[in-house]
């Protein structure tokens, strides 16, 4: 099992281009989630989806839009990247929903906005 | 809102001292908490879970007890070796029947001497 896989792992934008990011999952889990990493922040919650066809909004949803294409997969799109959007970025998955659940972390793609 | 404060570092310790990162949080009701750990460029990994006061997590001779009284989960380690070295998220998960996303610290680094 590869567990939770993005692409691409480095990207360079301009500001005002837009990006997709793409995670998938080979868990069969219902929950996935797109975090950002910043230096002194620890993750904060972008956007999430609870189960298949469901998506809802996170601490920091502001800029971007994600799509639950289907189980597997859920991508995090940006449609005019600004300076403030470098960050890493970490998808997760979790087997359901519900507090005594853990989450799953894919390696990262590491996002520069110049 | 829910929040988690961790000691931040650098921390930096000899190999097989003793080691103790504090971590508390604040929440309504009873979030379950974790302990997950990042190695230099990779995703982060599920170190130990506690999902009720007084459960004791435990994984690779980490360890962190759930103590509701005093709003922490304190993660210990009784001889620490240089594969440790890494960066520690303290974190809590509180939603009841949702599946929201984690709620993180900022994270500790910690860096293990030969």
């Amino acid at each position: 099992n590869a567990g939770v896989t993005q692409t691409p792992k480095f990207q360079v934008l301009k500001t005002g281009q837009s990006m997709t990011l793409q995670c998938a999952q080979d868990m069969n889990h219902n929950s996935m989630y797109w975090y950002r990493q910043d230096p002194g922040m620890g993750l904060r919650l972008i956007y999430y989806s609870a189960s298949e066809g469901t998506t809802d909004k996170g601490e920091v949803p502001n800029g971007y839009n994600v799509s639950r294409l289907n189980k597997r997969e859920f991508s995090l799109r940006l449609e005019s990247a600004a300076p403030s959007q470098t960050s890493v970025y970490f998808c997760a998955s979790s087997e359901g929903h519900g507090t005594i659940y853990e989450q799953y972390f894919g390696p990262g793609t590491r996002l520069t906005v110049t | 809102g829910d929040s988690v404060t961790q000691m931040e570092g650098p921390v930096t310790l000899s190999e097989e001292a003793f080691l103790t990162i504090n971590c508390t949080y604040t929440a309504t009701g009873y979030p379950s908490l974790f302990w997950y750990v990042q190695y230099p460029g990779e995703g982060l990994q599920l170190l130990l879970k506690a999902t009720k006061a007084d459960d004791k997590g435990s994984n690779k001779g980490f360890e962190a007890t759930y103590r509701k009284e005093t709003t922490s989960f304190h993660l210990e380690k009784g001889s620490v070796q240089v594969s440790d070295s890494a960066v520690y998220f303290c974190a809590l998960s509180n939603r009841g029947g949702g599946a929201d996303g984690l709620t993180f610290g900022k994270g500790t680094h910690l860096i293990i001497q030969p």
